[in-house]
């Protein structure tokens, strides 16, 4: 499978404690998202890379969330001090633009619960 | 104003039905358009791109219409399997390039 993969699937944790999550994007493309998604909601964005660059984080970032893409591959999604707002489905996102065409392809989430 | 507003539905249409969702966008400067397609508990999937005016795959067409800021969506002949949430997307074109996404309308195909 040569898809967007995250890892894990889902995360319990209980409040306060801090969780780490991981995509794999598709090889050759060089844009990774990270994107939150609450039940009945759209897709909302977090945050976004080129290459290894975090190019920009969205005003829904706290300073709790933190993201890495240290060799430009794949990236790291942690969030400290979880809180029960935080329960939702964390989708990482590839795409490799070309021009405007910015097809975006999405791995299967992870869904975190906060108790 | 959200960036992108659908009607939520849900939409319930027969087997082999023709149905249409509409979504509106505020930014004029929207840059690039899509559908996704996402089926419960799931993640996002790519429907149709819309570069230009409009797009046509199959029994899926998408339509663009920029001086009224709306994007369009119509299924022909409607399978079960098409029971799913359809998402509009915009790409404001911003420095981010990042998508913004409608709340999705949900649609059930009954036999």
């Amino acid at each position: 499978d040569t898809g967007v993969s995250q890892n894990p699937r889902h995360k319990i944790t209980k409040r306060g404690q801090n969780v780490t999550f991981r995509c794999d994007p598709i090889s050759e493309h060089n844009r990774l998202y990270w994107y939150r998604q609450t039940l009945g909601q759209g897709p909302e964005f977090l945050t976004y890379f080129q290459n290894e660059a975090q190019l920009e984080k969205s005003r829904l970032l706290s300073d709790r969330f933190s993201a890495e893409r240290p060799k430009g591959s794949f990236s790291t999604l942690e969030i400290q001090r979880t809180e029960q707002g935080d329960s939702a489905m964390y989708l990482c996102a590839s795409s490799f633009e070309l021009r405007f065409r910015n097809e975006q392809f999405f791995g299967p989430g992870t869904r975190l619960t906060v108790l | 104003r959200k960036e992108v507003e659908q009607d939520p539905g849900p939409f319930n249409v027969p087997e082999g039905a023709t149905v249409a969702f509409n979504c509106t966008y505020s930014n004029s400067a929207s840059q690039s358009f899509f559908w996704y397609r996402q089926d419960c508990r799931k993640e996002p999937k790519l429907l149709m791109s819309v570069y230009s005016s409009g797009n046509e795959d199959g029994r899926f067409t998408a339509q663009l219409n920029r001086a009224s800021q709306y994007i369009s969506l119509l299924i022909r002949d409607s399978k079960l399997s098409d029971s799913a949430t359809y998402l509009c997307v915009v790409n404001i074109g911003t420095g981010a390039n990042n998508l913004f996404f409608g709340t999705g309308t949900r649609l059930t195909v009954i036999p």
